[in-house]
């Protein structure tokens, strides 16, 4: 059962320009919501997160945005850098459990 | 402050065969989960260890067990290899069992399965 959703497989977009990228829930008991990204050969690491009480977090170049009601969340990467060429994960937890949900990810190329 | 290393990096088993990967969490982390991740799918958890004893469990067959050392380090067992038990296996570690905060994983353990 595939509580945590991330639609587009893949994403191309110009350096300098925003990229966003996509999650959907369906668990409404999550309530810690976060980002990781995956280079080739490496583990997923922690990008930035975001709690239920909040509808935005932004660090630096990196923002997500939380809609509970439609149960969606995004990632708003400005302005683009080749560097950021990775697969990105969102994933969701309810607070206090250890079983974090992943999605599927979502490749995002980043072109000079 | 060393990061999560997992070993072996790579391995092929044929079916039937059991498996035993490794885990070294980050300095200061007293939990490790493992997670499967499928080609083209997101990790999915396994379990998690804190204080040496299983702290839940994912969707998985008894098949599927671990252990944690007094040093925080693990391993995961898997018995009687399936075809499907072919994947990325990833390590995380954290700072506490249930937290709000972030996994730091190590690279993985590239199992396939003959």
């Amino acid at each position: 059962d595939q509580q945590v959703k991330q639609n587009s497989p893949s994403l191309s977009v110009q350096e300098g320009r925003i990229s966003i990228l996509n999650c959907d829930y369906t668990n409404s008991m999550f309530d810690y919501f976060l980002w990781y990204k995956k280079y080739p050969a490496e583990g997923p690491t922690f990008l930035i997160s975001i709690s239920s009480i909040k509808d935005k977090n932004e660090d630096g170049r990196f923002t997500v945005f939380l809609n509970k009601s439609a149960k969606h969340l995004s990632l708003h990467i400005v302005p683009s850098q080749p560097g950021d060429s990775a697969v990105y994960f969102c994933a969701a937890r309810k607070y206090n459990n250890n079983d974090m949900r992943f999605g599927a990810g979502t490749r995002l190329t980043v072109k000079p | 402050e060393t990061g999560v290393t997992q070993s072996p990096t790579h391995l092929i088993k044929t079916r039937g065969q059991q498996v035993t990967l490794r885990c070294s969490s980050q300095s200061g982390h007293n939990t490790v989960s493992w997670y499967q991740q499928a080609l083209g799918q997101g990790p999915q958890f396994i379990f998690q260890y804190y204080r040496e004893e299983e702290n839940g469990r994912g969707n998985f067959p008894p098949r599927f067990s671990g252990l944690q050392f007094p040093n925080y380090s693990s391993e995961l067992n898997v018995n009687a290899l399936e075809l499907d038990d072919s994947a990325l296996y990833l390590c995380a570690s954290s700072y506490s069992q249930g937290m709000a905060g972030e996994l730091f994983f190590g690279e993985g353990s590239r199992l396939t399965v003959l």
